[in-house]
């Protein structure tokens, strides 16, 4: 079954203690992104990545990084976690063109909560 | 970067009538308008988009218009049944070099069987 697959579903964490979330595709997809979803604010990128070593910032990318080693994988890394960080987290992936010509496949969700 | 406002954030129907989500955005450049729905515990899910060279599109009981003049799209659910009850994202987007998406703040739309 074609999915994008993000470990784990759900978190809670202490502040200040690097945690990483894991996001799988098995659809040979180039693109892939990371959203975070608040209330009231709806999805907004905090990074995506054309291709493998390549990735770039979206619109609220601060205390987070990201890496494309590989093209199936894209872990988002907290270094340093804040409770301002708690939010449910997307990852999406999509053929080389882009989610604005092939649509998104969205992962389940991360919901992280940091105390 | 690119403003997508999204109305009304909840909504409720009855059973088979119709309901309407109204999305505007600020760059005159975004050429891609797509509508993803949201069901309880899983990701966002596409379900129908426009691009700017047609004013309309429909699907079974989906549709969406795009009025580019004014910069808004709506979409346009006939005949509501009770699984339709989910939250709904617009986006909107520039079909050229990072291809982002941006995201409506939601609709959280609920069928009253």
């Amino acid at each position: 079954e074609a999915q994008v697959t993000q470990n784990p579903r759900y978190l809670i964490t202490v502040t200040g203690k690097k945690l990483t979330v894991t996001c799988s595709q098995n659809m040979n997809h180039e693109y892939m992104s990371w959203y975070r979803q608040d209330p009231g604010l709806g999805l907004r990128q905090i990074y995506y990545s054309m291709n493998v070593e390549v990735t770039d910032k979206g619109d609220v990318p601060e205390g987070y990084k990201v890496s494309r080693k590989e093209k199936r994988n894209f872990p988002l890394i907290l270094e340093s976690p804040s409770p301002n960080q708690t939010s449910l987290y997307f990852c999406a992936s999509s053929f080389y063109r882009g989610p604005s010509n092939y649509g998104y496949t969205f992962g389940s969700g991360t919901r992280l909560t940091v105390v | 970067g690119e403003n997508v406002e999204q109305h009304p954030s909840t909504l409720s129907v009855q059973e088979g009538d119709s309901a309407v989500i109204k999305c505007t955005y600020s760059d005159s450049a975004s050429n891609y308008f797509p509508w993803y729905k949201q069901e309880l515990g899983k990701g966002p899910q596409l379900i129908i988009d426009i691009r700017s060279n047609v004013g309309e599109k429909k699907d079974q009981r989906i549709a969406v218009t795009l009025n580019k003049t004014a910069k808004h799209f709506s979409l346009h659910i006939t005949e509501t049944q009770p699984e339709d009850s989910a939250v709904y994202f617009c986006a909107a987007s520039i079909r050229t070099g990072a291809n982002n998406l941006f995201f409506g703040t939601g609709t959280r739309l609920t069928v009253i069987p």
